[in-house]
């Protein structure tokens, strides 16, 4: 079946230190992988997308990483900032989005 | 950036009414929307793809007689959830595809309904 892992439910990082959180997925094939952003009672909020022949992405703070062969990808937010703690969702894109149970990100100041 | 909004942000009801929720984007069409479900810690499930013009496409699992999905138009869904029950309580998020968008159809979530039914 297929199946996207987040693998940390939840990521304690110290303000100022890069947070980098995983997603690894199997019997998938997409054409795109994203990453949003959710605060509490809110919708996900774009960040960033990549595609399957791009190995790297980057956004001001912000850069992903996408190996397909690994079937994984690395989010990482450098200088971090109690601002960014969030949950943070891998999303794979095929005709439909699919999300990953998310990363709530603590950054302690 | 392309806009969504969802009315009502909360609602609550009694057990056995029917609640309707609207999603409208706000400065672009969106031939395509889609329904989302979300329990607290957990990931958003897609219940059903709604397609203006057309009947909606329904997760597996997700009963249509239960949700029922309108997409009347280019800028507006909606979703009833009829007799709703407890067990219906939820976070519901919708998200459209900028049709404009050729390269990536991206999608733009609203900021999502929370059902509480007593």
């Amino acid at each position: 079946s297929q199946k996207i892992e987040q693998n940390s439910e939840a990521l304690n990082i110290q303000e100022g230190k890069t947070a980098t959180l995983t997603c690894n997925y199997t019997n998938y094939s997409p054409a795109y992988l994203q990453w949003y952003r959710q605060d509490p009672g809110r919708g996900p909020v774009f960040l960033l997308l990549i595609r399957e022949n791009e190995k790297e992405k980057r956004k001001e703070r912000l850069k992903v990483t996408f190996d397909t062969t690994l079937k994984q990808s690395l989010f990482h937010i450098t200088a971090s900032q109690p601002a960014d703690s969030a949950t943070y969702l891998c999303a794979l894109r095929d005709d439909k989005i699919i999300f990953g149970k998310g990363t709530r990100l603590h950054i302690l100041p | 950036g392309a806009v969504v909004s969802q009315h009502p942000s909360r609602v609550i009801c009694k057990s056995g009414t029917s609640v309707k929720i609207e999603c409208r984007s706000l400065d672009f069409q969106a031939t395509t929307m889609f329904w989302y479900r979300q329990f607290p810690k957990k990931s958003l499930m897609l219940m059903a793809t709604s397609n203006e013009g057309s009947k909606a496409t329904y997760e597996q699992g997700v009963e249509k007689d239960k949700f029922l999905i309108n997409h009347a138009s280019l800028t507006l869904s909606t979703l009833t959830v009829t007799s709703a029950h407890p067990e219906d309580s939820s976070f519901y998020i919708c998200s459209a595809r900028d049709t404009g968008l050729a390269e990536y159809n991206e999608q733009f979530f609203g900021p999502g309904t929370r059902l509480t039914v007593l």
